[in-house]
């Protein structure tokens, strides 16, 4: 079954870090782009950034650019995102998604996501 | 980047009725456009790619189309499970994008 869990959401204070990880199994990991997809609460879905399978390309949404880093080990079927100077906007639930092999890109599946809280 | 307009953003609809979500992109995106399903509490969930491709596993009442930059979303007969929150998103620009959503309710 192929299956994505996030962890290391927490409650954080402004201008602090965190570190998301999300546990890819169930599929070749390596072979797929990834992307992080978060929801502020009572909002919409915001993509926030992407990266191929061999780490090649990386994208950022403008929102989180400069703050932000995506990363992956290929080794440890592990995607991450370092958040680095949180604010009170940032506080959503962050999920990983499979970006699907080709030129369609579409995201499946999705991990049950992961909440941060940015708040003093 | 690339901006998705969704409409209606909210939306009565009956068990059995016909409903139509559009979204709207700021430029062309060709066919590079997906829709998601999402109930409270659960992540998003893949329900139509390139535009009108149906994923595996969801029912045949949901249906795609449009290209460019104009697309719909259409449910032929609603059912009480497909009471949601719809997004649609492009997957042309490096930027992917999502519209604000549809929430789709009970009348």
């Amino acid at each position: 079954e192929v299956q994505l869990v996030e962890s290391g959401g927490g409650l954080v204070k402004p201008g602090g870090s965190l570190r998301l990880s999300c546990a890819a199994s169930g599929f070749t990991f390596s072979s797929y782009s990834m992307n992080w997809v978060r929801q502020a609460p009572g909002k919409g879905l915001e993509w926030v950034s992407s990266i191929s399978s061999s780490s090649s390309y990386i994208y950022y949404a403008d929102s989180v650019k400069g703050r932000f880093t995506i990363s992956r080990d290929n080794a440890k079927n592990s995607l991450y995102l370092q958040m680095n100077s949180l604010r009170a906007e940032d506080t959503a639930v962050y999920y990983c998604a499979r970006e699907a092999a080709g030129i369609e890109n579409w995201f499946d599946p999705w991990g049950q996501g992961t909440l941060v809280t940015v708040s003093s | 980047d690339i901006q998705m307009t969704q409409s209606p953003s909210s939306l009565s609809a009956s068990v059995g009725d016909r409903v139509t979500i559009t979204c709207r992109a700021s430029q062309s995106i060709s066919s590079y456009l997906n829709w998601y399903q999402q109930k409270p509490g659960k992540a998003p969930k893949l329900l139509i790619y390139a535009a009108s491709s149906l994923q595996s596993g969801v029912p045949s009442r949901f249906s795609g189309s449009g290209s460019g930059t104009d697309f719909t979303l259409t449910i032929s007969s609603l059912q009480p499970e497909d009471f949601a929150t719809y997004y649609c998103q492009q997957s042309y620009s490096t930027l992917r994008t999502f519209g604000q959503g549809t929430k789709l309710e009970i009348k």
